[in-house]
């Protein structure tokens, strides 16, 4: 079974630069994965951030950026501010209609 | 602008089956390319993607749920239904639909409360 791994919990002092992980317990992320990072606040549904590796959702601010790290998806926040206090999760695609979502990354900005 | 509402049971005892209705606007699922997700998530545990329905009804379910899983659509209606057989407590979660655009889901229904006990 896919397993895709966050790191649980990160921290970031505001204003600050912050990359969060996404990665395959066996193997490495790829392109042809196409993930995607989503946001959400406790109590509320899930908003899309980023898609297609590193496309911003409309509104999405541009100080959030996503990437291909090594054998890992990354979503970096830079000026870290208080309101992305909150919870991250990435999906990557398997294909034929599939996914698989990461454990969650919950950030704290202090 | 696309939206999408769930609807169905807030309880619902072990061993029964869950019904629950996605109704959605802002597309139809009949164009070439469209589909619905189902996502859950159990109270502060991470999102688990479920099932999708393609618009040429094509669908697709998680390996490890696949047996207690259906979906399927009402095109006439907007809407998608999942229904989930065998209820387990284990299942209690908050139960989101979403619009899937190609790789990704770029926009989610606010999610319904399921709480599976006796």
């Amino acid at each position: 079974q896919t397993v895709v791994t966050q790191e649980p919990s990160f921290s970031v002092s505001p204003g600050g630069t912050v990359t969060l992980t996404c990665g395959l317990s066996s193997g490495s992320v790829s392109t042809s994965l196409y993930p995607s990072w989503y946001q959400q606040t406790p109590g509320r549904a899930p908003r899309t951030l980023i898609y297609n590796i590193n496309t911003r959702s409309s509104g999405v601010p541009d100080r959030f950026s996503a990437s291909i790290l090594g054998n890992k998806a990354a979503l970096t926040i830079t000026g870290a501010q208080a309101d992305d206090e909150c919870d991250y999760y990435c999906a990557l695609y398997m294909g034929s209609g599939t996914w698989v979502f990461g454990g969650g990354t919950k950030l704290t900005v202090l | 602008q696309i939206t999408l509402k769930e609807s169905g049971p807030t309880l619902v005892k072990p061993t029964q089956t869950l019904t629950l209705t996605c109704t959605f606007s802002g597309f139809s699922l009949s164009t070439t390319g469209a589909g619905v997700a189902w996502i859950r998530q159990p109270p502060g545990k991470a999102l688990e993607w479920l099932a999708l329905l393609f618009w040429n009804d094509d669908r697709r379910y998680t390996p490890s749920l696949k047996s207690r899983l259906t979906i399927t659509k009402d095109t006439s209606k907007d809407q998608v239904v999942l229904t989930m057989s065998n209820m387990d407590p284990a299942d209690t979660a908050t139960y989101y639909c979403a619009h899937r655009t190609l790789s990704y889901f770029d926009s989610w229904g606010q999610g319904t409360l399921v709480t599976v006990s006796s």
